[in-house]
């Protein structure tokens, strides 16, 4: 098994880009998810999807869309890249039952930089 | 609302101290709890977790937490660290809840 893959691992933007950061998973796993990680803030969750085609907004949506077309893939895109989303961008997957969440499996993670 | 604080924000250690990371909830039901461990330039990786039963777990690396209910707490302890583990450490709730994480040094 791969796990769970990410590409690109390095991206940069200039203001006003849009972009689609891909994400896969090969464990079979509904629930999957988008964080961003900044210096001192921990992982803050942009949007998650319990299932193909059913996904929804997490702490920090704004300047985001995802799509859910198929259990394996979960891509986020930005819509008009702002320096603000400077990050590094990291997806995830679980298996989940009756609600819980098991452990999360991350990729490699995108490093953003908008300028 | 569903939180987990971890006050600690950076801990500084010599090789062979006692390390205990703190981490604390907010949620009434039922929880799933987690550490994971970002190591410099990697992807989170998990540590160890707590579903029910011995709320004492046991996870890779010699490392341990405990689950204290009615402390709504979930400390991560080792008792001697070496510098490999300099690290980041995330506790997490299941409902994909992130505390902000703890940098750990480790002095060689």
């Amino acid at each position: 098994n791969a796990g769970v893959t990410q590409t690109p691992k390095f991206q940069v933007l200039k203001t006003g880009q849009s972009m689609t950061l891909q994400c896969a998973q090969d464990m079979n796993h509904e629930y999957m998810s988008w964080y961003r990680q900044d210096p001192g803030m921990g992982l803050r969750l942009i949007h998650y999807s319990v299932g193909a085609g059913i996904t929804d907004q997490g702490e920090v949506p704004n300047g985001y869309n995802v799509s859910r077309s198929t259990t394996e893939d979960f891509p986020l895109r930005l819509l008009s890249a702002a320096p603000s989303q400077t990050s590094v961008y990291f997806c995830a997957s679980s298996y989940s039952s009756r609600g819980f969440l098991y452990e999360q499996y991350f990729g490699p993670g995108t490093r953003l930089t908008v300028t | 609302a569903q939180s987990v604080s971890q006050h600690n924000h950076h801990v500084i250690l010599s090789e062979a101290a006692s390390l205990e990371l703190g981490c604390n909830y907010s949620y009434g039901g039922t929880v799933n709890l987690f550490w994971y461990v970002q190591y410099p330039g990697q992807h989170l990786q998990l540590l160890l977790k707590y579903f029910s039963g011995d709320p004492l777990v046991k996870g890779i690396k010699g490392f341990e937490a405990e689950f204290i209910k009615s402390k709504f707490s979930f400390n991560l302890r080792k008792p001697s660290v070496q510098w490999s583990d300099t690290a980041e450490y995330f506790c997490a709730l299941d409902k994909i809840i992130f505390g902000s994480g703890t940098r750990l040094s480790i002095r060689p």
